[in-house]
């Protein structure tokens, strides 16, 4: 059972637009979210994270977005770089619990 | 930021054999540490979690005695690969939770992965 899930398995934006990756999730007591990014044959890195208290967070390029009712998260990147290129996964988890994890969605940014 | 590591970084062993992969975490005391699996353009997988000094909880469907885990301090987990099988290639992840900072405000860090090639 899929609890957070990434529909949108790739996709790709211009340099310098702004780059929207989706994240849902069924599980309503998740109150953690975070996303990271992953480049091939490495291991994921942390990039942003939101408490469930909170429906913004915004750290330099990166803001993620949170929608309780709509049980959605989104991480936007404005502007993209072609360094941006990754799998980037989003996670949630209810307090001090693990991890679930989506599928990951694979950002191209053209140069 | 928070530094996990790997060892090693890629692995080929034939059929049969054992192999072990260590994880660090450098900078800070992990109160857990997990392991993941990932296979190509698939999520990772958790395969257990483990706390310092106790038995490592594994996920369902994972055979723990095939996957060894024994995490030994604050700092090390190893993982090892019980008589390996070509259908255990894979790429191994670890995962280590804590507070850099000492404080309470745990993350999750992961480490850079281990690619094991079982022939």
């Amino acid at each position: 059972d899929q609890q957070v899930k990434q529909n949108s398995p790739s996709l790709s934006v211009q340099e310098g637009r702004i780059s929207i990756l989706n994240c849902d999730y069924t599980n309503s007591m998740f109150d953690y979210f975070l996303w990271y990014k992953k480049y091939p044959a490495e291991g994921p890195t942390f990039l942003i994270s939101i408490s469930s208290i909170k429906d913004k967070n915004e750290d330099g390029r990166f803001t993620v977005f949170l929608n309780k009712s709509a049980k959605h998260l989104s991480l936007h990147i404005v502007p993209s770089q072609p360094g941006d290129s990754a799998v980037y996964f989003c996670a949630a988890k209810t307090g001090a619990n693990n991890l679930f994890f989506g599928t990951g969605t694979r950002l191209t940014v053209i140069p | 930021g928070a530094v996990v590591s790997q060892h090693p970084s890629r692995v080929i062993c034939k059929s049969g054999t054992s192999v072990k992969i260590e994880c660090r975490s450098l900078d800070f005391q992990a109160t857990t540490m997990f392991w993941y699996r990932q296979f190509p353009k698939q999520s990772l997988m958790l395969m257990a979690t483990s706390n310092e000094g106790s038995k490592a909880t594994y996920e369902q469907g994972v055979e723990k005695d095939k996957f060894l885990i024994n995490h030994a301090s604050l700092t090390l987990s190893t993982l090892t690969v019980t008589s390996a099988h070509p259908e255990d290639s894979s790429f191994y992840i670890c995962s280590a939770r804590g507070d850099p900072r000492g404080g309470r405000q745990e993350t999750q860090y992961f480490g850079p992965g281990t690619r094991l090639l079982v022939l």
